[in-house]
Order: structure tokens, then C-alpha cells, then sequence
């Protein structure tokens, strides 16, 4: 049964610091997605991660995968305020149904 | 417009009592979603239908019963509602196996 794990859980960091955060699944998958929740609010797709070794920025962010290690990463560059959230990533489990096992989120929350 | 949107966004009844969520997507694709998240944000998928079909159907109590009229809608039915069902639904789409999923606004339903 495929497991997803984050971490940190909550990540406290000053605005222009740079910090990661790790996304580590327990079976193969090559289907990865990182998605940003607002209090309150829906789920933000951020990236979609398809392949081994793929990388994709956006902004301050940076996501990258690593099939063999089954790691994903989350890259925050000189971070904003704005940036306060709760990132999950999410795990497709290899199947023909494309269903997705979420992490447990990061809860980011940047100090001014 | 709203691409997939849900009803009601609160819910607040009494346990015992039969509900549904409804559901519409317009972004004209195959794959719907249903997820529980709960109080401590863990998302769990509980339910997808592929054109009007049910592919996923996770280990949630049978009082849980989705409905599928067409491609662009996906309801879920709750009988004799329980303490343990308050929780946040997120219904989802996506245009086929193998894409990102896109999340409706979120329904919260609190059981008293």
C-alpha cells in the first residue's frame, strides 16, 4: 500500500530564507503533484511532476523528483509572507484509475 | 466561471439526519472526484467515477453513496449522519488517468 510521508509538518522560517521540504512515498510511482491550500480555501495546483528527474519553478518555488529515491522536493527561495500555506503533495499509485494518496501537508507560515 | 463548483459550501445539521452534496464541474472532463479531509487536514479520496463510471471506491461506511447523473456531475449522499462525518468534502475533476486534479471550493459539514 502506497504511503506518503512530509515533512516538516510545520515549518516556521523568516521572510528571505530559503528552506525544503521533503515528500518521500514508499512504493514506485513516477506521478507526482504538489498542490497549496489557503485556510479555509480549495487546493492550488502548483506542479505536476511526470517523470524522473523532472524539475519545475514557479516563482520562489521549485519542485523536483526523484523516482528512484521516491523523494520529491519543495524548494522555497527568499521567502515571502505570501508564501504562508499549507503545501501537500500528492502520490498517484500506479494505477489505472489515477488516484492520488496525499501527504500529510507542511504547514508553512512565514514571519515577517 | 467556476470550474467546479459544489453546494452547499456549509452544512450544519443534526446526526441522524440524510444530506447530499452536489457537484458540477464545466471544464468538460471525464474524471470526478470525492475526498474527506479532516480536522487535522489529512485528505483521503473516497470515491471517483470515470464517465458515469465508479473506479474508486475507497473503504468508507455504505451510509456514503455517490451518484453520477452525468459526465459534469458527481453527488454524494449521506445517510444517518454520524459525529465522525463533520469534515470538509472536496469534490475534483480531472480530463483523464494520468493529469492533475482540480479542486471544487470545498463543502464543510458539521454534525452536532
Amino acid at each position: 500500500e502506497l504511503k506518503v510521508e512530509q515533512n516538516p509538518l510545520f515549518l516556521s522560517m523568516q521572510e528571505g530564507k530559503n528552506y525544503t521540504i521533503y515528500c518521500n512515498y514508499s512504493t514506485t510511482s513516477d506521478r507526482l503533484y504538489w498542490y497549496r491550500q489557503d485556510p479555509g480555501k480549495s487546493l492550488e495546483s502548483l506542479f505536476v511532476l511526470l517523470s524522473n528527474g523532472a524539475v519545475k519553478q514557479e516563482g520562489r518555488l521549485m519542485a523536483s523528483l526523484d523516482t528512484k529515491a521516491r523523494l520529491s522536493t519543495l524548494h522555497i527561495t527568499a521567502a515571502v509572507h505570501d508564501l504562508s500555506a499549507t503545501y501537500f503533495c500528492a502520490v498517484d499509485d500506479g494505477g489505472a484509475t489515477n488516484k492520488l494518496i496525499f501527504g500529510t501537508g507542511t504547514l508553512l507560515a512565514v514571519q515577517p | 466561471d467556476t470550474a467546479v463548483s459544489q453546494t452547499p459550501k456549509y452544512l450544519v445539521t443534526q446526526m441522524g439526519n440524510d444530506k447530499s452534496i452536489k457537484c458540477e464541474q464545466n471544464l468538460g472532463h471525464d474524471t470526478m472526484y470525492w475526498y474527506k479531509q479532516d480536522s487535522k487536514k489529512f485528505l483521503k479520496i473516497m470515491f471517483s467515477y470515470n464517465n458515469k463510471e465508479l473506479i474508486i471506491n475507497e473503504t468508507v461506511p455504505n451510509r456514503f453513496s455517490p451518484k453520477s447523473p452525468d459526465k459534469a456531475h458527481l453527488n454524494l449522499h449521506i445517510n444517518s449522519l454520524e459525529l465522525g462525518d463533520s469534515a470538509v468534502y472536496f469534490c475534483a475533476s480531472s480530463p483523464m488517468s494520468n493529469y492533475e486534479q482540480y479542486f471544487g471550493p470545498g463543502t464543510r459539514l458539521t454534525v452536532t
